[in-house]
């Protein structure tokens, strides 16, 4: 493990499911972030969590609700999701100081909507 | 805001050949510049980093190289192994006060025949 850990692995869920994705970070790190993984997209940034407030929204629709109830704590709730919602979910989280340590990622979620 | 294209989305090579990606920038204030390795079904992990006050570095058979005035930067690998099958993405970023939010590009997936 590299110190980010995200659950769960794999997630199947329908439209009108709720769900969440969590990620822990055992890395001492002081922001986290959500990005989501398409085939043949690149990285799109979803959420920016620096100490614990949330500093970019990069326009991303209502249905998906990012917490940060601690430095270490990620969340990502998710509801009435779309089939185009499927994807891999990847957290990372860094330490933003006068030289930050380059991201360090979970090994994300596979979230399928059916 | 920061736009990164990155080349070619596929490279297909010989063990012991070398593997050349390249990525070009939009945002010339970009500072910081981060190569990820994404192995099969595991997460991004950082492999190399440059920063805009120096041209190339250099890691045993990874070795980076910029070029501001062109915005552009590339990741050489030099006698590939079938272990450096992976996808490559590259980012820019703005690094300032300890902080940075990169732009990834679209990756490179590297395929490397015994």
């Amino acid at each position: 493990e590299t110190g980010v850990t995200q659950t769960p692995r794999h997630l199947v869920m329908g439209m009108t499911n709720k769900k969440s994705l969590k990620c822990e970070q055992h890395l001492g790190h002081n922001a986290m972030y959500w990005y989501k993984q398409s085939a043949k997209k690149p990285l799109e940034l979803m959420f920016v969590y620096s100490l614990e407030e949330r500093v970019e929204n990069n326009s991303v629709p209502s249905r998906f609700s990012p917490e940060c109830p601690n430095s270490s704590h990620l969340f990502l709730h998710l509801h009435t999701l779309q089939p185009e919602d499927s994807a891999l979910y990847l957290c990372a989280s860094s330490q933003e100081s006068n030289r930050p340590y380059g991201y360090t990622f979970g090994s994300g979620t596979r979230l399928t909507v059916v | 805001g920061e736009n990164v294209e990155q080349h070619p989305s596929t490279l297909s090579v010989q063990e012991g050949d070398s593997a050349v990606i390249k990525c070009t920038y939009s945002d010339s204030a970009s500072n910081y510049f981060p190569w990820y390795k994404q192995e099969l079904g595991k997460r991004p992990q950082l492999i190399i980093d440059i920063r805009s006050n120096v041209g190339e570095k250099k890691d045993q058979r990874i070795a980076v190289t910029l070029n501001k005035t062109a915005k552009h930067f590339s990741l050489h690998i030099t006698e590939t192994q079938p272990e450096d099958s992976a996808v490559y993405f590259c980012a820019a970023s703005i690094e300032a006060g300890g902080s940075y939010i990169p732009t990834f590009g679209r990756g490179t997936s590297l395929i490397v025949h015994p």
